[in-house]
């Protein structure tokens, strides 16, 4: 089974801090994601990596960084929190196929609260 | 500009019988679609998914219908059980250099009543 683990299920941060949210999947997949999940918006896309030390925007990457240095680790880093950013935040992975799309893998999510 | 509608945002149905689930989508480009299910506290997981070439795909209970004129896709759930009481997402994405990402709905909250 793949597993996508994240460092921390809540969060408690306070405004103007930097924030680092870690996620490691298990089954040496290419891609992974970040998103942010909230209230009637669904999931939206964040940050996208399709390899090592690549990365793409997603919709919503105002306020947000990531990393990526190894292929299981993806790091999605805040660096100057805001409250607007309190949010659930979920990190998922899937193989890279030749311009094809596999279904993601979901860690269980981390909810982050910014005071 | 939503490029993936799920326009119920809750749907409540009986045990035993059938549940519907929709999304529509506007981008022409999109050839993929998936769907996964999400219980609270936990990450969405994957449950069905459709290519374009096709427009029905089943597995067990559920059953995705596409159709493409329409620009829109139904989950079906036959019979509905309580433990599929959850939020369902759609997700739709394109082959070829965009490959790899999703676009999500907003998600239909499912209640199944005993």
């Amino acid at each position: 089974d793949v597993k996508v683990t994240q460092s921390s299920r809540y969060l408690v941060k306070r405004t103007g801090e930097k924030v680092f949210l870690e996620c490691v999947q298990d089954m040496d997949h290419e891609n992974m994601f970040w998103y942010r999940q909230d209230p009637g918006l669904g999931l939206r896309l964040i940050y996208f990596s399709y390899d090592v030390k690549m990365k793409e925007k997603g919709d919503i990457p105002e306020g947000y960084s990531v990393s990526r240095e190894k292929k299981e680790r993806f790091s999605l880093i805040l660096e100057s929190a805001s409250t607007n950013q309190t949010s659930m935040y979920l990190c998922a992975s899937s193989l890279r196929g030749q311009g094809l799309n596999y279904e993601q893998y979901f860690g269980p999510g981390t909810r982050l609260t910014v005071t | 500009d939503q490029q993936v509608k799920q326009n119920s945002p809750s749907l409540s149905v009986q045990e035993g019988r059938i549940s519907i689930l929709n999304c529509d989508y506007t981008n022409s480009m999109f050839d993929y679609f998936l769907w996964y299910k999400k219980y609270p506290a936990e990450g969405p997981t994957f449950l069905i998914s459709i290519s374009s070439i096709k427009d029905k795909n089943e597995d067990g209970r559920f059953t995705v219908f596409l159709n493409k004129s329409a620009k829109h896709l139904s989950l079906h759930i036959v019979p509905s059980q309580p433990g599929d009481s959850a939020v369902y997402f759609c997700a739709a994405s394109a082959s070829g250099t965009n490959a790899g990402k999703s676009t999500f709905g907003d998600g239909t909250t499912l209640t199944v009543k005993p």
